[in-house]
């Protein structure tokens, strides 16, 4: 069956990085594109942007350019998601979700999520 | 951008009730609305792509409707197991985005 693992929570500290993966099994990876989500602490759901695991080509919500990075390890079937210089507002879970095959944007697979909090 | 008003924020049902869950978008997205429903402690799951087309495995007492800005969710014989913040998202115009919420507690 279709499944998205994210690696475990992390605590870090203003200024620091942090990298969270995703990986996928039950599919063809490179067949769906990736998105990620995060969600604030009681808070809703904010589209962060996707990454086209075809061809590697990132695309970024205005809101998280510049210090958050989409990567692939397409052989190991793994989404990742690296933000770099993190800010308190960073505390959140990050869900990696795939995009359905037949409209885009709608995700029909999700990660159980990955916790970041940032506190120094 | 486009946004999503959910309404209500919450609400509190029985058993076996009928539920509805209301999204109004702040302009028209030709049915590209999506809802998901988050239990507690768990990642978002899809339940309606198109507005009203209910994705595989989920059970029939789900469904969806509406058109142009309104859109509504629909729980008939409400069951323990749908106690969840449902959420509703557009995705006609970039960037998609979603509602706030609204969250379903057993009265």
């Amino acid at each position: 069956q279709i499944q998205l693992v994210q690696s475990g929570p992390e605590l870090k500290k203003p200024g620091e990085s942090v990298k969270i993966s995703c990986k996928a099994s039950g599919y063809t990876f490179t067949d769906y594109a990736m998105h990620w989500v995060k969600q604030a602490p009681g808070k809703g759901l904010k589209w962060m942007g996707w990454i086209n695991t075809y061809t590697g080509k990132p695309t970024y919500a205005d809101d998280f350019k510049g210090r958050f990075v989409f990567s692939l390890e397409a052989s190991a079937s793994t989404a990742n998601l690296q933000i770099s210089n993190l800010k308190n507002e960073d505390t959140a879970t990050y869900f990696c979700a795939r995009n359905t095959d037949y409209y885009p944007y709608v995700m029909d697979a999700w990660g159980q999520g990955a916790s970041v909090t940032v506190s120094s | 951008d486009i946004r999503m008003t959910q309404s209500p924020a919450s609400l509190s049902a029985s058993l076996g009730e009928t539920v509805n869950i209301e999204c109004l978008a702040s302009e028209d997205i030709y049915s590209d609305l999506a809802w998901y429903q988050q239990k507690p402690g768990k990642s978002p799951q899809l339940l309606i792509y198109n507005a009203n087309s209910l994705q595989n495995g989920v059970p029939s007492r789900f469904s969806g409707s509406g058109s142009g800005t309104q859109y509504s969710l629909k729980i008939n014989s409400l069951q323990s197991e749908d106690v969840a913040t449902y959420f509703c998202q557009q995705y006609n115009n970039y960037p998609n985005t979603f509602g706030a919420g609204t969250k379903l507690e057993l009265k």
